[in-house]
């Protein structure tokens, strides 16, 4: 089973208006983090934001925000008064406090929302 | 220098050749991953490092040879590829001690298997 689903491809916004990028995850690990990373054309993964499972308030940086939702096992990224220079791809991730294999906790990723944002 | 510095950043290579990628970090971390991302499609993890000791090897073929030698380093040997393995290639490091600490990323080797 997919651990971490992004259930949109692609997705407009006009700039200077706020979209929500949905992702939504599978886990029996109690302890957990979510990250969301953002890749523009150069290729480079630049990490955006993080909550952990426990966090009771939701967490914010700067133009963005997540909306987490426990009980729905999602965790959703706002991102606030759009600008051109947003136009990348999103990826949501999740790291499990769990170790399955070695002695390395991995990160795995969803596929990914193509942001374009609209002059 | 600081963060994770991959090399090259493009690559173009035929399907007899050898080369090796290589991906260095200065910020201290203790554990180095290979990723693999091919056009629509997820980030596949390849293999993950920690302490230097490779811990995890995801199914990936043999062509593909994994290299820690030191903290800091880390290498993808490649031969005899095929035109299927053309992809962006990416490592990170990370400090595993918790969930809550974030992977660095390379800015990737585009790799072109002709």
């Amino acid at each position: 089973a997919q651990k971490i689903t992004q259930t949109q491809p692609g997705m407009f916004v006009q700039e200077k208006e706020a979209v929500t990028l949905d992702c939504t995850y599978d886990t029996s690990d109690p302890s957990y983090g979510l990250f969301w990373y953002k890749q523009p054309s150069s290729g480079e993964m630049i990490f955006l934001i993080y909550q952990g499972s426990y966090d009771q308030q939701n967490a914010t940086e700067g133009r963005y925000s997540l909306n987490f939702q426990k009980a729905r096992k999602s965790a959703n990224l706002v991102i606030s008064a759009s600008q051109l220079g947003d136009s990348a791809m999103y990826f949501c991730a999740m790291r499990e406090d769990r170790i399955s294999s070695g002695s390395a906790r991995q990160l795995t990723f969803g596929s990914g929302t193509q942001l374009t944002v609209l002059p | 220098e600081t963060g994770v510095t991959q090399t090259p950043r493009h690559l173009v290579m035929g399907m007899t050749n050898k080369k090796s990628l290589k991906c260095e970090q200065h910020l201290g971390h203790n554990a180095m991953y290979w990723y693999k991302q091919s056009a629509k499609k997820p980030l596949e993890l390849m293999f993950v490092y920690s302490l230097e000791e490779r811990v995890e090897n995801n199914s990936v073929p043999s062509r593909f040879s994994p290299e820690c030698p030191n903290s800091s380093h880390l290498f993808l040997h490649l031969h005899t590829l095929q035109p299927e393995d053309s992809a962006l290639y990416l490592c990170a490091s990370s400090q595993d001690r918790s969930v809550n600490t974030e992977a660095f990323f390379g800015q990737g080797t585009r790799l072109t298997v002709v």
